[in-house]
């Protein structure tokens, strides 16, 4: 089981563009999590996917959005890059949490490392 | 709205002796509790969770953690700290609606063992 795999590791974009960064699930997962982490600070949820569409969502401008696909992989965009966005993404995955399949876990990637400049 | 705060953002302790990493939290209804790890350039590593099950929770690599809800505290304990340890603790409660939905971190707390 390969867990949840996020390209690519690094990443360096200049101000204005913009960025797609691509996850993939833990196998037997549905459910994907998007998190920014800033340097010396804890994640923050940036939002969640789950069957293709956007399940919840965190206090990110619209320049941050998402995509899932039938596979459940997915995608994060942002777009108009500010030097602010430079962070570490972080991917996670889970199972949907339904009447009979409680207290599951998030399972995390290493992250793709941003950089803009 | 559901929040923590980890106590301390750095914590130094000698190999071989106990650890106790700080945590409280705010929720406004049974939360979902976690210690994740994370070492330099890795991902985040889940040490342990408290689902309302069992107070005291037991976790991998020798830590383990205890809800209090009176004093509204998760704190992670290990016995005697090994070199491999060295690492930054997140304190993490589940937001509404389920264990696994929209983590909210704690600011993190980084270990240091000395030899």
């Amino acid at each position: 089981d390969a867990g949840v795999t996020q390209s690519p590791t690094h990443l360096i974009k200049t101000r204005g563009q913009q960025v797609t960064l691509r996850c993939s699930p833990k196998s037997g997962h549905d459910t994907v999590s998007w998190y920014q982490q800033a340097l010396g600070q804890g994640p923050q949820f940036i939002f969640q996917y789950y069957e293709e569409e956007e399940r919840q969502r965190g206090n990110f401008p619209d320049r941050f959005s998402g995509h899932q696909f039938p596979n459940y992989s997915s995608e994060l965009n942002v777009n108009a890059l500010l030097l602010g966005d430079s962070a570490l993404y972080l991917c996670a995955s889970s199972l949907a949490e339904t009447g009979f399949k409680m207290n599951t876990e998030a399972f995390f990637g290493q992250g793709t490392r941003l950089t803009v400049v | 709205a559901q929040s923590v705060t980890q106590l301390d953002s750095h914590v130094s302790v000698s190999e071989g002796t106990p650890v106790l990493l700080r945590c409280n939290y705010s929720s406004s209804y049974s939360p979902s509790l976690f210690w994740y790890v994370q070492h330099p350039n890795k991902g985040l590593q889940l040490l342990l969770k408290y689902t309302s099950a069992a107070t005291l929770v037991k976790g991998i690599n020798g830590f383990e953690a205890e809800f209090k809800k009176s004093e509204t505290s998760f704190h992670l304990t290990k016995p005697s700290a090994h070199m491999s340890d060295a690492a930054e603790y997140f304190c993490v409660v589940s937001g509404e609606g389920g264990a696994t939905n929209k983590l909210i971190f704690g600011t993190g707390t980084l270990l240091a063992v000395q030899p």
